[in-house]
């Protein structure tokens, strides 16, 4: 089955405790991006990658990393978690960039920082 | 698109009626293409339908179709036949022409009842 798989789904830590969050897609698709989803800010993008070893900041990029060693994954660092990064995030990902590429995204994380 | 508005913050509609779910968008871009996603409670983000602004007809997938209308700037979801599954909060969104970011509107809440 076609998917795009993040986890964990949910995940409670504490201020300062590095984290990493999973994200792998099995469809072959160049283009991956995380996106965090807040009440009242609706989703923003954190990063992307248009490809391996190629990846840019989106609109909140600070306090979080991204590698992407191998096109199927695309994990998202928390170096020193804070509790203004409590959200729900996505992972995304699309065949390509450009007009008709659909992003399938994964089932969203929630992760909560004390 | 640089903007998606989605008006309707909540809307509600009997099981088997048809509801439209508005979107209005701005760009200034010749080519685009207009998303809607689905979330419904569990947090997920399901795709739905595509419409790209150089197709002629508008966009159907099963019980969703879009009501394409560019000299207006609308996107309007339409569900046939609603369901109680079909309860979720509604988003239209839009890829950046350059980094195919989905600029997101805020969302429409559909509730359907018996």
């Amino acid at each position: 089955e076609a998917q795009v798989t993040q986890n964990p789904r949910y995940l409670i830590t504490v201020t300062g405790k590095k984290l990493t969050v999973t994200c792998s897609q099995n469809m072959n698709h160049e283009y991956m991006s995380w996106y965090r989803q807040d009440p009242g800010l609706g989703l923003r993008q954190i990063y992307y990658s248009m490809n391996v070893e190629v990846t840019d900041k989106g609109d909140v990029p600070e306090g979080y990393k991204v590698s992407r060693k191998e096109k199927r994954n695309f994990p998202l660092i928390l170096e020193s978690p804070s509790p203004n990064q409590t959200s729900l995030y996505f992972c995304a990902s699309s065949l390509s960039v450009g007009l008709g590429n659909i992003q399938y995204f994964g089932a969203g994380t929630r992760l909560s920082v004390l | 698109a640089q903007k998606i508005t989605q008006t309707q913050p909540g809307m509600f509609v009997q099981e088997k009626e048809a509801v439209t779910l508005d979107c209005t968008y701005d760009t200034s871009d010749q080519s685009y293409g207009l998303f809607w996603y689905k979330q419904p409670s569990s947090g997920e983000m399901i795709f739905l339908i595509y419409q790209g602004s150089y197709d002629e007809q508008n966009a159907t997938e099963g019980r969703y179709s879009l009501n394409f209308q560019k000299a207006r700037k609308s996107a309007n979801l339409v569900i046939s036949a609603s369901q109680l599954g079909d309860s979720a909060m509604y988003f239209c969104a839009s890829p950046h022409y350059n980094t195919d970011k989905l600029i997101f509107g805020t969302g429409t809440r559909l509730q359907v009842f018996p």
